[in-house]
């Protein structure tokens, strides 16, 4: 069954850097790309970016340019998220999720199975 | 404030029937990008519950239904059961913003 398992709980300080990880299970790694989505406690969801497990191409959301960067180690079947010049204001529940498409569109796609999630914590 | 637009809150009594708005624009909904909704039970990460704007996947019971006209997309959610309540999230691509998005997100309680 597919699987995706989280790394543990961060806590980080300002400034600082954070790298979490996404072990994959259960299906082709690199058949499917992998999203990051964060929440901040009792907010809404906030997408940051994708990763193509094949290629180690990116997408990253605008808010998060030069400070994120996802990569991916195909022989782990494992994707990292490293967010830098960590604020308050990041801290969040941090969840990869797994794309799949339903139609022949480029955005024909949902998020079929999610981590479990790992709170980062930013705090001075 | 999220691009997509949703209430914050919505209620209903169990049987009833209640539905939840997801607002765009013309770089998202407006502009033909399918819209996808997802349950969140507290403590865990979203469920998928429609996709492709009205679709349900295996093991989504009928009572939830999707639609989408123009900007706006709708979830309607009928014979409300007390496991329903949850939050629930609408989501699309942004040609502007190059990006997936999200909606606020709606609380839903089953008075």
């Amino acid at each position: 069954q597919v699987q995706l398992v989280q790394s543990g709980a961060e806590v980080k300080k300002p400034g600082a850097s954070v790298k979490v990880s996404c072990k994959a299970s259960g299906y082709t790694f690199t058949g499917h790309y992998m999203h990051w989505v964060r929440q901040a406690p009792g907010q809404g969801l906030e997408w940051m970016g994708w990763i193509n497990p094949n290629s180690g191409d990116t997408k990253y959301g605008q808010k998060f340019q030069g400070r994120v960067t996802m990569t991916r180690d195909t022989s782990m079947t494992t994707v990292y998220m490293e967010l830098s010049r960590l604020k308050s204001d990041d801290t969040a529940v941090y969840s990869c999720a797994r794309q799949s498409y339903y139609g022949s569109g480029s955005y024909s796609y949902y998020f079929d199975y999610w981590g479990q999630g790992i709170l980062v914590t930013v705090s001075s | 404030q999220s691009v997509l637009t949703q209430p914050p809150s919505v209620s209903g009594a169990p049987g009833q029937r209640v539905t939840i708005s997801c607002t765009g624009r013309r770089s998202n909904i407006g502009a033909g990008y399918d819209v996808q909704w997802y349950q969140q039970l507290p403590g865990t990460p979203p469920k998928l519950l429609i996709y492709g704007n009205s679709n349900r996947p295996s093991g989504v019971p009928d009572r939830f239904s999707g639609s989408k006209s123009g900007t706006s997309a709708s979830l309607a959610i009928t014979g409300l059961q007390a496991e329903d309540e949850a939050d629930y999230y609408c989501q699309s691509y942004d040609s502007s913003l190059s990006g997936v998005l999200f909606g606020g997100g709606t609380k839903l309680t089953v008075l």
